[in-house]
This record gives structure tokens, C-alpha cells and sequence, in this order.
């Protein structure tokens, strides 16, 4: 079982609507970090948390401690959002960055 | 312009043949830290470095060789390439081991052939 497992794997959402990607971890973390990959292009570090919520435009994240999970949310979706989200925890027996899987975002016109 | 470049961005090689992917930041960041991604998988840390001439291993670091003489630079060479290192390979840099400051590459597409 991976350390750092999201969900949903893919996501298909028409624009304007609500999204949620949820992160769920098995480790011991010190950090957690949102990430956004678009297709054939680099990676952005879209937030770094350690407790409560960040937001940043019309992206929130939240992390719970206790429970170990995280969601980030994306309000009044549109096209340029789709793209592949990551998520990764610095943690763990080796304290290093554990990456998930990602789940792939298609926001549809 | 400021910011981390890797080169090349397609990189085609033959079974055994040697190839280095370079990495080059502008921020002065201590540390910098190679993955691969791979479908199914998660990115995957192969070296990182915590200042010139320090460098240690990741989780795949297999056939993987690095160097840092100098603090910009931080390339990656696959010194016998083989099918299984056909990959995305991303470089990044930041500011502590625990890359709070996430600064990616765009990434190298790597096939092996």
C-alpha cells in the first residue's frame, strides 16, 4: 500500500463547478505539499501546509492532522485547470518528500 | 531569466550508451534533488545534493551517477542506459531537505531505445 494515496485517480468536471481531490497518508509528516503538473509541462508548487487551510485565488487547502488527510479544492472551475494534481508529505521513517500517484483534473467547457 | 532549466527537454538514446541531463538554477539554493516519474508511480527521488560536492542517494538511484562542483549545476548520468530508464525526469532545487520551497524543472523526456 502506498504511504500517500489520492483520490479520485481522474477527475472530469464541467466548468464552473466545485472540485475536491482528497490525499490520505500513513506516515508521520512534518509537511504536506500541493502540486500541479500540466500536461507535457513542468511542475508548480501550489501550497505548502502543516496545519489549517491555505488559499490562494480560487484554490483551498486544508489538512487534518489527526486524520492524516488533506483536500484541496478548486471553486468556479474552468478549462486552464485541467491538469495532473500531486500530492506530497515530507515524513516518514527516512524523512523524505513521499509523492502520491497524482489525479489527473479534465475541466470541460 | 531566473529560474531552474533542464536540458534537453527529448532526449532519444541507444541501450548502453552514456547520457547526461543537465540542471541548472539561478536562485543559489542549497539543495537540489533529481526525481523520475514513471506511470503508476509516484515521482521518485534518484540523488539530491545538499551543497556542492555533497550529493547522497535517493530511493532509485541504480545506475545513476551525479555531481555538483558547482552550486547552479546539478547534472544526472545514466552511465549504460537501459529500456527500464526511459522516463520523465524532473529536477528540483530548494531551500532545505524538506524542499518546503518546491522550484521544479520542466523536465526531460528520456527514451531509451
Amino acid at each position: 500500500k502506498n504511504e500517500v494515496e489520492q483520490s479520485p485517480q481522474n477527475l472530469t468536471a464541467q466548468e464552473g463547478e466545485f472540485i475536491t481531490i482528497n490525499c490520505s497518508y500513513s506516515v508521520g509528516i512534518s509537511a504536506l505539499h500541493w502540486l500541479q503538473q500540466h500536461p507535457g509541462g513542468g511542475i508548480v508548487s501550489l501550497f505548502m501546509l502543516s496545519s489549517g487551510k491555505k488559499k490562494h485565488g480560487r484554490l483551498i487547502a486544508t489538512i487534518n492532522i489527526q486524520e492524516k488527510h488533506s483536500s484541496l479544492h478548486i471553486t468556479a472551475s474552468h478549462p486552464r485547470d485541467s491538469a495532473v494534481y500531486i500530492c506530497a508529505v515530507y515524513g516518514g521513517a527516512t524523512n523524505k518528500l513521499i509523492f502520491g500517484t497524482g489525479t489527473l483534473l479534465a475541466v470541460q467547457p | 531569466d531566473a529560474g531552474i532549466t533542464q536540458s534537453p527537454r527529448y532526449k532519444i538514446t541507444e541501450t548502453g550508451r552514456q547520457v547526461t541531463l543537465m540542471c541548472h538554477q539561478t536562485w543559489s539554493h542549497s539543495y537540489m534533488f533529481w526525481y523520475r516519474q514513471d506511470l503508476g508511480h509516484g515521482l521518485r527521488l534518484i540523488y539530491y545534493s545538499a551543497a556542492a560536492d555533497i550529493t547522497d542517494k535517493g530511493e532509485v538511484p541504480d545506475g545513476y551517477v551525479v555531481s555538483r562542483s558547482k552550486t547552479e549545476n546539478f547534472p544526472l548520468t545514466l552511465e549504460s542506459a537501459t529500456r527500464s530508464q526511459t522516463s520523465v525526469y524532473f529536477c528540483a532545487s530548494g531551500t532545505s531537505r524538506k524542499n518546503t520551497e518546491a522550484f521544479f524543472g520542466q523536465g526531460t523526456r528520456l527514451t531509451v531505445v
